[in-house]
């Protein structure tokens, strides 16, 4: 079964970057797509990328080049780095698997909480 | 502002059947795959239904998925309160290349 585990700051001051990673277990990165999304409180889903094993990333184009994706298999373990944040990127953070095909998020890790405040 | 659409809230009663609408257009679900998650309080979201209407291991028939045209739809018969969560759909958007979801539909049983 696999599972997936953010850690990472739960506080980043403005203009900071906010980076995340996600201990995968019960799984290797090949064939799959691996993706961040995120929630802020009391709103819905915002997808912000993903990694494809091949070595390809795909991210939001509403986050304006602020968004990286990066894995390294040799700890599996992929991770996010996201620039410039503000209030506005307060959020639950998860982390998230899909298949063969990105569109369907097959597994999530519990997420976390990041809060974006001086 | 999603780029699917789906009602804040629908509600009925235990042992009722409920349905769950999501909107798109053809660059996302007239061309592509639905899945609908769940999401249980304080919770992640959880896969409920993918590949349009497919329910992974262990997800009971009570949960059904359509899709007609650039609209699918969630379906919950025999409704427990344990069914109370927030629902979302989502696919692939091909003119953003992105995943994108629904803004999340409250399923309150009363």
């Amino acid at each position: 079964q696999v599972q997936l585990q953010e850690s990472g700051p739960g506080l980043v001051k403005p203009s900071e970057t906010l980076s995340l990673t996600c201990t995968v277990s019960g799984g290797s990165f090949s064939t799959y797509y691996w993706n961040w999304i995120r929630q802020p409180p009391g709103r819905g889903l915002e997808w912000l990328g993903y990694f494809y094993y091949t070595g390809s990333t795909n991210y939001n184009p509403s986050l304006n080049s602020r968004v990286t994706i990066s894995v390294d298999t040799s700890k599996n373990q992929f991770s996010l780095r996201l620039t410039s944040v503000t209030a506005a990127d307060t959020a639950v953070y998860y982390c998230a698997r899909s298949g063969a095909v990105a569109d369907t998020i097959y597994y999530w890790g519990q997420g976390t909480l990041v809060t974006v405040s001086s | 502002q999603s780029v699917l659409t789906q009602p804040p809230s629908v509600s009925a009663a235990p042992g009722q059947k409920v349905t769950i609408s999501c909107s798109g257009s053809s660059s996302n679900i007239g061309n592509n795959y639905v899945s609908w998650y769940q999401q249980l309080p304080g919770t992640a979201p959880k896969l409920l239904i993918y590949d349009n209407n497919k329910r992974p291991s262990g997800i009971p028939d009570r949960f059904s998925g359509s899709k007609s045209g650039t609209s699918a739809t969630l379906g919950i018969t025999g409704l427990q309160t344990g069914d109370e969560a927030d629902y979302y759909c989502g696919t692939w958007d091909s003119s953003l290349s992105a995943v994108v979801f629904g803004g999340g539909t409250k399923l309150i049983v009363l």
